[in-house]
């Protein structure tokens, strides 16, 4: 497979749940983001990934957790989300931090 | 804190029409920049860059966008779109966080 992939497209969750979000990059790059994409909102970049350090934590809530186990793998773990947090979820890659972003599809939240 | 400026949120046109997206940012450093279109039912992707040299830029589909690094400016052009341009135009910025801009849905009628 080539590109960015993300799973699952799609996830129902409950305030009280905890599930995690899953990208991987085949792209070879050095780093690796979140952004939360919601409607009539710009793109919020979330979290900011360079050869697996954390180098931007944009104020995000602690109830989004992220890992970063390898330069091809991204989590994003959910846990005692809120109604507002229903959005669509991107992850991308790039060379370098500062280099044009290769997306992903998305994992459409619907938090309940 | 950087930002991103783009003014038009929504632009209908007709096939063959010229097309202006404007797109500003504030920045007091250097920056790289961006444009991004995502197709209905696709991924974002890349339409142009600028990290340096010659401020017209080309990039695919027939785009071209200009900076002007005294008006702070990355605007977005084409000179004859097509239906198939319809789409969502996200400007973006790099100098020390990627910053997107809100995003310009763009409808073309054949």
């Amino acid at each position: 497979e080539t590109g960015v992939t993300q799973t699952p497209r799609h996830l129902v969750m409950g305030m009280t749940n905890k599930k995690s979000l899953k990208c991987e990059q085949h792209l070879g790059h050095n780093a690796m983001y979140w952004y939360k994409q919601s409607a009539k909102k710009p793109l919020e970049l979330m979290f900011v990934y360079s050869l697996e350090e954390r180098v931007e934590n944009n104020s995000v809530p602690s109830r989004f957790s992220p890992e970063c186990p390898n330069s091809s793998h991204l989590f994003l773990h959910l846990h005692t989300l809120q109604p507002e947090d229903s959005a669509l979820y991107l992850c991308a890659s790039s060379q370098e931090p500062d280099y044009e972003q290769y997306f992903g599809p998305g994992t459409r939240l619907t938090v309940t | 804190a950087q930002s991103v400026s783009q003014h038009n949120h929504h632009v209908i046109l007709s096939e063959a029409a010229s097309l202006e997206l404007g797109c500003n940012y504030s920045y007091g450093g250097t920056v790289n920049l961006f444009w991004y279109v995502q197709y209905p039912g696709q991924h974002l992707q890349l339409l142009l860059k600028y990290f340096s040299g010659d401020p017209l830029v080309k990039g695919i589909k027939g785009f071209e966008a200009e900076f002007i690094k005294s008006k702070f400016s990355f605007n977005l052009r084409k000179p004859s779109v097509q239906w198939s341009d319809t789409a969502e135009y996200f400007c973006a910025v790099n100098g020390n966080i990627p910053t997107f801009g809100r995003g310009t849905s763009l409808i073309v009628h054949p």
